[in-house]
């Protein structure tokens, strides 16, 4: 069974202070590793996809690595505007059906 | 219009109402989702339709119906919900090529409270 998860559940930061979100995965032939971004009360919005190891993706100040067991995606000096639940999805061989981890809710405080 | 839109985007029922959920994808994509979003708990997919054909149906209650009428409208048809039922809805669409790693993109979700 395909597995995804994420940590930690909850992450504080100072605005400024740099620091890197986990997702490991556990998927039978990985055709890809999502990274999404979601507002309350929003829906997903897509970031990344990552779909080998040893890739990386950069958007701002966000930056997504892949190796063959986990994710990581990294917030370069964060700002209060990226303040925000990151989820992560892996899909398998099959259909686009992605497995989702809870998610990691950021607060960056001013 | 842009992306994937979900009306309503909340609603409030009873347990003996009938509603429907709408979703319309305007990326021109051939295959539409529903997902169910619970607090604490991750995304769980409910059905994929494909090329207009409903490909998975993940052990969903009778009482959650779809229907795709087209590749661009999807509809999520509620019947005697539980208060267990009430969650945030999203609809997604992609473009499926088999074997490669598609993008699912994502509505604002419609928000259902079952009272």
């Amino acid at each position: 069974e395909d597995q995804v998860t994420q940590s930690p559940e909850a992450l504080r930061l100072q605005e400024g202070e740099s620091s890197s979100l986990n997702c490991s995965y556990t998927v039978s032939g990985l055709r890809g590793l999502f990274w999404y971004r979601q507002d309350p009360g929003k829906g997903p919005e897509f970031l990344f996809t990552l779909y080998s190891a040893g890739e990386e993706k950069e958007k701002e100040r966000l930056k997504a690595t892949l190796t063959k067991k986990e994710s990581f995606l990294h917030i370069t000096a964060p700002k209060p505007e990226d303040s925000a639940t990151y989820l992560c999805a892996a899909g398998d061989s099959g259909y686009s059906t992605l497995t989702f981890g809870k998610g990691t809710m950021l607060l960056v405080s001013p | 219009e842009t992306g994937v839109t979900q009306t309503p985007r909340h609603l409030v029922m009873g347990m003996t109402n009938k509603k429907s959920l709408k979703c319309e994808q305007h990326l021109g994509h051939n295959a539409m989702y529903w997902y169910k979003q619970s607090a604490k708990k991750p995304l769980e997919l409910m059905f994929v339709y494909n090329f207009k054909e409903q490909t998975e149906n993940n052990s969903v209650p009778s009482r959650f119906s779809p229907e795709c009428p087209n590749s661009s409208h999807l509809f999520l048809h509620l019947h005697t919900l539980q208060p267990e039922d009430s969650a945030l809805y999203l609809c997604a669409s992609s473009q499926e090529d088999r074997g490669s790693g598609n993008t699912i993109y994502f509505g604002e979700g419609s928000w259902l409270t079952v009272v």
